[in-house]
């Protein structure tokens, strides 16, 4: 089956650097990405990963590895703004099928 | 436009009412995704759209859920005869190109907030 799996709740200090982990078992996986949603609004794109290895943009870096079907968000200078749920999706398409499956999602406090 | 338009934006419902919800999605955007999201969860996948063709609509829970895009560009999404079960946040997305990647991003609309009473 597809299963993806996160934390449910974080919290963490304003300031401070906090990790959010993301571990999948899908049948296939052709990448992998992260999504913030504020309560009541969209989710907006992050970051999108498909080679093993880190990428960085700006205070937020994603990683990635495949062989451990592993990734993590990492959050740097957290601000208050950044209170919001973390999202975890993977592509695993086969043939025609494009869906993404999705984590129950992170939902992060951070704290002054 | 600019981004993923949806309406209405919240829909109060009675059971057994039929409604229709509503995405216009970035010009020019080949694919369309319908999500329905419970509170506290991930989004649910439902349909997929590419151009007018509905390519996949496993996710549709019931022979209730009706979804359509009939020039390539709006979609609609119609529920018949609503249960409190369907009450949920239905989100539309949509790409530029076939498969999102972080070139080509899923961009999603704010949702519709369904409650069925």
């Amino acid at each position: 089956g597809q299963n993806i799996d996160q934390p449910t709740e974080m919290t963490a200090t304003e300031g401070a650097i906090v990790q959010i982990n993301c571990t999948y078992q899908t049948s296939g996986f052709n990448g992998l990405f992260w999504y913030q949603q504020h309560a009541g609004e969209a989710p907006t794109f992050l970051s999108y990963n498909v080679l093993d290895g880190l990428e960085e943009k700006g205070r937020f870096s994603s990683f990635l590895s495949r062989s451990k079907g592993y990734s993590y968000l990492l959050l740097k200078e957290l601000q208050m703004k950044d209170s919001a749920s973390y999202l975890c999706a993977v592509r695993a398409d086969a043939g025609n099928n494009r869906k993404l499956i999705w984590g129950l999602g992170t939902s992060l406090a951070v704290n002054p | 436009g600019a981004g993923v338009s949806q309406s209405p934006r919240y829909k109060v419902a009675k059971r057994g009412q039929d409604v229709a919800l509503r995405c216009d999605p970035i010009s020019g955007h080949v694919s369309l995704f319908w999500y329905q999201q419970a509170l506290g969860q991930g989004p649910e996948f439902l349909t997929y759209f590419q151009n007018e063709a509905q390519l996949d609509k496993s996710g549709l829970p019931s022979d209730r859920f009706f979804a359509e895009r009939p020039e390539g560009s709006v979609s609609t999404l119609k529920i018949q005869r609503t249960q409190q079960e369907d009450s949920a946040v239905y989100l539309c997305a949509s790409s530029l190109g076939e498969h999102p990647t972080g070139a080509n991003v899923l961009t999603f609309g704010a949702g519709s907030r369904l409650t069925v009473l």
